[in-house]
């Protein structure tokens, strides 16, 4: 089946240590998007990605990085976690984006919770 | 701003019950509104859209409706079962369209 597989599931880093988290899909899908979410909370979207073109929103911090070497993966750096980072990180795709005729649904992974020490 | 509001945060009811969860949005309205179903530790999974000139869509025991005038969206799961227990997130895209915004959700929970 198609899908979008995060990894690894569960991650524990240290304070101030970078970590990587990643992403594949298999729909072929132009975007890719990565989300924060913390408990009780909606998630938040840190940035997409639409085919090569890098879309940040103006209030993620700077410490959050992406990079999408190809379709089919997309990476979330964080370069110095802090605490408040501790989260539920959620990749997801969409065939294209925005509300017009072509609106699509998103399509999201099982997330990778991210615990800090 | 663009807001999405779910304003019951938990919701109980007994199985075979329909239950109404409720969203609304603020300023513009969206063309369209999405419906998404999130179980504990897992990713959200979208369940149906609705564009703005549908008053009504239906999936099997789901149903959906969306009014302009009260800019306000309900989503109904009737004859409900233990196994709908879970978190609904509702979503609208922004204005530029290149973000969905999520509410926080309700969670529902259905009792046997």
């Amino acid at each position: 089946d198609a899908m979008v597989i995060q990894n690894p599931r569960y991650q524990v880093t240290q304070f101030g240590k970078p970590v990587t988290l990643s992403c594949s899909q298999t729909l072929n899908h132009n975007v890719m998007y990565w989300y924060q979410q913390k408990s009780s909370q909606a998630p938040k979207l840190l940035f997409h990605y639409y085919d090569k073109d890098f879309n940040n929103e103006a209030d993620t911090p700077d410490n959050f990085q992406s990079r999408r070497p190809n379709t089919s993966f997309c990476f979330l750096d964080i370069r110095s976690p802090g605490l408040g980072d501790a989260a539920m990180y959620l990749c997801a795709t969409s065939r294209d984006r925005g509300q017009g005729p072509s609106n699509q649904p998103q399509h999201f992974g099982d997330g990778t919770r991210l615990s800090i020490l | 701003s663009q807001k999405i509001e779910q304003n019951s945060e938990a919701l109980n009811i007994q199985e075979g019950k329909t239950a109404t969860l409720t969203c609304n949005y603020t300023n513009y309205s969206p063309a369209y509104l999405q419906w998404y179903r999130q179980d504990p530790g897992r990713g959200p999974v979208f369940l149906l859209l609705i564009r703005e000139n549908e008053k009504e869509k239906r999936k099997e025991r789901l149903k959906v409706t969306f009014d302009t005038t009260l800019k306000q969206s309900l989503f109904h799961i009737t004859a409900s079962q233990p196994a709908d227990s879970a978190t609904y997130l509702c979503a609208r895209w922004n204005q530029a369209g290149t973000a969905l915004i999520f509410g926080k959700g309700t969670t529902l929970s259905v009792s046997s």
